[in-house]
């Protein structure tokens, strides 16, 4: 089983619908952090938590939203899904600061 | 704020050449990623350069990390057809505890 889960893996929908991706870990890591990624673009930090107490916004957090219900799970809600958030969502995970994080397989989600 | 530039974007060279991908930091970084994505899959992590002049080897890869230069490169000698993938480079300053990514190196080895 991978150490970090995320479901769905893919997702079609319609603008303006709410979505939500979800990430769950194994690893025991306190540092959650959701990316997306365009081409050319490389990943850009939406949200990241330190710990169940702990959100903090990132580069790109307009119009997301997220939950840390557990050390182990983090998800990333879409309110009012609109087409430019056509993306490759990235959960990642970390021991530290300076450790490398740790990637899910990504969800492709696609915005009608 | 830490901007990081890789270029070449896109870099096709033939089996058992050399060649080498640059990454460029704006300001002081305290430490330098370099991770590797398969199409379609997730992102691995392959080195993580801690301080001027250090120099990390895995199989035909080799990453090095210039701390006045704001520069670090992945050297592939002698690519072989399982070397294609997109390398990406990120950088972390300590206090911001945020990586930022480059755009990464869409890399093809062609038999």
């Amino acid at each position: 089983d991978a150490d970090v889960t995320q479901t769905p893996r893919n997702r079609i929908t319609k603008t303006g619908k709410r979505i939500m991706l979800e990430c769950s870990q194994t690893k025991g890591h306190d540092r959650m952090y959701w990316y997306r990624q365009d081409p050319g673009l490389g990943l850009r930090l939406i949200y990241y938590s330190f710990d169940v107490k702990d959100i903090n916004k990132g580069e790109i957090s307009d119009g997301y939203s997220v939950s840390r219900q557990a050390q182990a799970k983090f998800s990333l809600s879409l309110e009012s899904a609109i087409p430019n958030q056509t993306a490759l969502y990235f959960c990642a995970t970390s021991d530290s600061a300076w450790q490398p994080q740790h990637f899910g397989d990504g969800t492709r989600l696609s915005i009608l | 704020e830490l901007k990081v530039e890789q270029n070449p974007l896109f870099l096709s060279m033939q089996e058992g050449k050399n060649y080498t991908i640059y990454c460029n930091y704006s300001t002081t970084s305290d430490r330098l990623y370099w991770y590797r994505q398969d199409p379609g899959k997730s992102l691995e992590s392959l080195f993580v350069l801690l301080s001027n002049g250090a120099v990390k080897q895995e199989g035909r890869l080799m990453a090095s990390l210039d701390t006045k230069a704001r520069l670090s490169t992945l050297h592939i000698t002698a690519a072989v057809h399982d070397l294609s993938a997109t390398y990406f480079c990120a950088g972390l300053v300590f206090g911001n505890e945020k990586l930022t990514f480059g755009t990464g190196t869409r890399l093809t080895i062609i038999p």
